[in-house]
């Protein structure tokens, strides 16, 4: 039973490189979310989508891209990294809107 | 005013003790909330949910003050595995639903 599923597990970048988190999950859920957690800060609301087809914007979406061609894939996009994009990066899925959500074992990212 | 506050602590409590954290929440709409644990550099798993006013599991309970909008986390008996950050978690009560995280209360069992 895989759940929510996240590659890579770590990754470096140089400033300016982009690249693309993968997320999956195989639970059906609708509800899907991309976190960042920085020390102190707790998690932050990236982007989130509703179902397949619709996304929508959190807290801190600045630099960040996403789309959900499928309910299975969520998969998160820097477009141009930067050092303030270093951080640890959660994806989570939810049943239902407002319910608990179940975690990947996240990404390290580290931009240099 | 935070829509989730926690004290950070650390809470620092040797094996055996009983100890307690609070997560107040501004919205007096709330109807659901969360606790969950984060280990070092691991992802949160959810430990408990609350849809009225408790939740008991184990050695775990949690207690929901609706007057006075917050939810406690009490643990009896703390084992060394019991070491982790606590996070509190509160649904906004918009169309979104989106989950609001308290910044964590870290606990420390020591032997």
């Amino acid at each position: 039973n895989a759940g929510v599923t996240q590659t890579p597990k770590f990754q470096v970048l140089k400033t300016g490189q982009s690249m693309t988190l993968q997320c999956a999950q195989d639970m059906n859920h609708e509800y899907m979310s991309w976190y960042r957690q920085d020390p102190g800060m707790g998690l932050r609301l990236i982007h989130y989508s509703v179902g397949a087809g619709i996304t929508d914007q959190g807290e801190v979406p600045n630099g960040y891209n996403v789309s959900r061609s499928t309910t299975e894939d969520f998969p998160l996009r820097l477009l141009s990294a930067a050092p303030s994009q270093t951080s640890v990066y959660f994806c989570a899925s939810s049943p239902r809107l407002g319910d608990e959500a179940f975690f990947g074992q996240g990404t390290r990212l580290t931009v240099v | 005013r935070k829509e989730v506050e926690q004290d950070p602590g650390p809470f620092n409590v040797p094996e055996g003790a009983t100890v307690a954290f609070n997560c107040t929440y501004s919205n007096s709409a709330s109807q659901s909330f969360f606790w969950y644990r984060q280990d070092c550099r691991k992802e949160p798993k959810l430990l408990m949910s609350v849809y009225s006013s408790g939740n008991e599991d184990g050695r775990f309970t949690a207690q929901l003050n609706r007057a006075s909008q917050y939810i406690s986390l009490l643990i009896r008996d703390s084992k060394l595995s019991d070491s982790a950050t606590y996070l509190c978690v509160v649904p906004r009560m918009d169309s979104s639903y989106k989950l609001i995280f308290g910044s964590g209360t870290r606990l420390l069992v020591r032997p």
